[in-house]
């Protein structure tokens, strides 16, 4: 599993509250993603770290919180949990970042049900 | 930002043929363009990659080609096999941000 887990495993929530994902990693690596997975778009970045309290946004952060207090957790937070986050979400790590290229491993997922 | 699109969506090929998946970019800093394999339920793995600096590499029946001129690259399975049944994923990362930018995906069915 590359060292890397992500709790909870399923979770269905109602609309409006508050959700916390978790990603725990094993390996020291500095680069965490956070990924949401929908049928017909891919795997579409939310936010990534790039080391302890650096975060930047991807491609769809609106909706969603980060944190990073520690290398071996990074948090995904909704801050008010809406119908459209439904999705399965999947957190990668990897050594090191973007275009210096290496393997990127990813967590089991989380789906995430909104009602 | 990067966009990364990936054609086709759906592939179904006969077992033994070959496929091919196709991706573009739009960024030229992009240098480093994985592919990820997600079977069914799973999650996605790398199952190769190119760097900028190199027009092709292959690992026995797979091999990725790139094009940095028309901002392109494409993924060639032959002989293909049952386990190959999967969605495909191509990315393109570039340096000065860390991102990995995916493509949406291609379905691949081999048909018996």
């Amino acid at each position: 599993d590359a060292g890397i887990t992500q709790s909870p495993r399923h979770k269905v929530t109602e609309t409006g509250t508050p959700v916390t994902l978790r990603c725990h990693q094993t390996e020291n690596h500095r680069y965490m993603y956070w990924y949401r997975q929908d049928p017909g778009h891919g795997l579409r970045l939310i936010h990534y770290s790039y080391g302890v309290k650096d975060t930047d946004k991807g491609e769809v952060s609106d909706g969603y919180s980060v944190s990073r207090s520690k290398t071996e957790d990074f948090l995904l937070t909704l801050e008010s949990a809406t119908s459209s986050q439904t999705s399965v979400y999947f957190c990668a790590i990897s050594t090191l970042g973007g275009g210096y290229g290496t393997e990127a491993f990813f967590g089991q997922g989380t789906r995430l049900t909104v009602v | 930002g990067e966009n990364v699109e990936q054609h086709p969506s759906t592939l179904s090929v006969q077992e033994g043929d070959s496929a091919v998946i196709k991706c573009t970019y739009s960024d030229s800093a992009s240098n480093y363009f994985p592919w990820y394999k997600q079977e069914l339920g799973k999650r996605p793995q790398l199952i190769i990659d190119i760097r900028s600096n190199v027009g092709e590499k292959k690992d026995q029946r797979i091999a990725v080609t790139l094009n940095k001129t028309a901002k392109h690259f494409s993924l060639h399975i032959t002989e293909t096999q049952p386990e190959d049944s999967a969605v495909y994923f191509c990315a393109a990362t570039m340096n000065r941000d860390d991102k990995i930018i995916f493509g949406k995906g291609t379905r691949l069915h081999i048909l018996p």
